[in-house]
């Protein structure tokens, strides 16, 4: 499967804990998204590179959120001292920019539960 | 498998009748739309996309049409299947962003 992969699936986290989240792009892309769904609602953007520069940060993107894509390649999303109000999927996109069509594919997500 | 949206607008259609669905965006400024669909538990997978310069774009049993005036954006499915009940999402992108921002979804079910 050479689509967008995210790791792991599912994460389940007591309050209070830090979590990780992977994601590995389709590998000819240099733009990398994440996204969070919450239940009901469309995905809402949080941050995006392009190949390995953060270009743009959501408000929503708290000072507990960071994200890093250090080799232009895969990217990992880290959330400290999660809160209940943090659950959600998180959803990785890829795209290439420079081509005349510039869709966004996604991944599977890391549904969290902090708990 | 975990559902999507729960109290999102819902669209029953009978297979094989035809299915319209529905966006308004508000920024003017958008140029690129993109139909999404996703099933339970899974990411939004791409369906069809357009740029503003155009009013009609054709697909595998999708058509996507967009009127600039009323800021209206429609998917149509053809000879709807059981394999196309999901949630609909549209998304934009202005011209000078980078980011897809996405609308409410409708949840489109076809009973056999």
């Amino acid at each position: 499967d050479t689509g967008v992969s995210q790791n792991p699936r599912h994460k389940i986290t007591k309050r209070g804990q830090n979590v990780t989240f992977r994601c590995d792009p389709i590998s000819e892309h240099n733009r990398l998204y994440w996204y969070r769904q919450t239940l009901g609602q469309g995905p809402e953007f949080l941050t995006y590179f392009q190949n390995e520069a953060q270009l743009e940060k959501s408000r929503l993107l708290s000072d507990r959120f960071s994200a890093e894509r250090p080799k232009g390649s895969f990217s990992t999303l880290e959330i400290q001292r999660t809160e209940q109000g943090d659950s959600a999927m998180y959803l990785c996109a890829s795209a290439y920019r420079g081509g005349l069509n510039t869709e966004a594919f996604f991944g599977q997500g890391t549904r969290l539960t902090v708990v | 498998g975990e559902s999507v949206g729960l109290h999102l607008p819902t669209l029953s259609v009978q297979e094989g009748d035809n299915s319209i669905i529905n966006c308004a965006y508000s920024n003017s400024a958008s140029d690129y739309f993109i139909w999404y669909k996703q099933e339970s538990g899974k990411g939004p997978q791409f369906i069809i996309d357009i740029r503003s310069n155009m009013d009609k774009r054709q697909g595998q049993r999708v058509t996507v049409l967009l009127n600039k005036t009323v800021k209206h954006l429609s998917l149509q499915i053809a000879a709807t299947q059981p394999g196309d009940s999901a949630v609909y999402f549209c998304a934009e992108k202005g011209a000078a962003g980078n980011k897809l921002t996405f609308g409410g979804g409708t949840r489109v079910l076809v009973k056999p």
